[in-house]
């Protein structure tokens, strides 16, 4: 079975610029999380989808937005990048409403700002 | 509010003790715990979850965790520790109860087992 995939692996922008990341959940998945961790400290939830529908969203400016699409995969956007943006991006996936589930993550996304 | 709390930033265990990675949470209603493992450079794992039943859960890579209600704690544990047990540890609990399934996060342990 294969696992949550993000791309791309590393993301270099400079401030002011927009990043596109990219998330492939687990087949049959049909929730998709994102989470940002800087510096290899906590995870900071950013948003939830599932079906297709904006579930819940964290404490995050309105730059940081995001959809799902169809095939449950998704993608998450970062308008007018600040320095302080610069982290991993992790993705994670489960099944569907289900609280009992675990989430299953991927290796996450490098972003860098410079 | 709800919260979970990982009172240890790192732990130091010599190869081959047992280790004990502490959690504790708050949460209004009855909770699900998990604990996950990341490894540097790499998202985070799934080791192990409570759901109901045997309060001592057995996980990935011989890691178990046991639930304590009266004192709201879900330490991870293992008998024997690996070098290769290095890593980041993660607990999470979610409240049954939450119409929106947050998963609220500790801030992570830092594992150091010295050969």
């Amino acid at each position: 079975e294969a696992g949550v995939t993000q791309s791309p692996t590393h993301l270099i922008k400079t401030r002011g610029q927009q990043a596109t990341l990219r998330c492939s959940p687990i087949s049959g998945h049909t929730s998709v999380y994102w989470y940002q961790q800087a510096l290899g400290l906590g995870l900071q939830f950013l948003l939830w989808y599932d079906e297709g529908e904006e579930r819940n969203r964290g404490n995050f400016p309105p730059r940081f937005s995001g959809r799902q699409f169809p095939n449950y995969s998704s993608e998450l956007n970062v308008n007018a990048l600040e320095l302080e943006d610069s982290a991993l991006y992790l993705c994670a996936s489960s099944l569907g409403q289900l609280s009992n589930q675990p989430q299953h993550f991927g290796d996450g996304t490098r972003l860098s700002i410079l | 509010a709800q919260s979970v709390a990982q009172p240890e930033d790192q732990v130091n265990v010599a190869e081959g003790n047992p280790l004990t990675v502490k959690c504790t949470y708050s949460v209004s209603g009855n909770p699900y715990l998990f604990w996950y493992v990341q490894y540097p450079n790499r998202g985070l794992q799934f080791l192990l979850k409570y759901i109901t039943g045997d309060n001592l859960v057995k996980g990935s890579y011989g890691f178990e965790a046991e639930f304590n209600k009266s004192q709201t704690s879900f330490h991870l544990k293992k008998p024997s520790a690996l070098v290769s047990d290095s890593a980041l540890y993660f607990c999470a609990v979610r409240d049954r109860g939450d119409s929106n399934y947050q998963l609220i996060w500790g801030a992570g342990t830092k594992l150091i087992i010295k050969p």
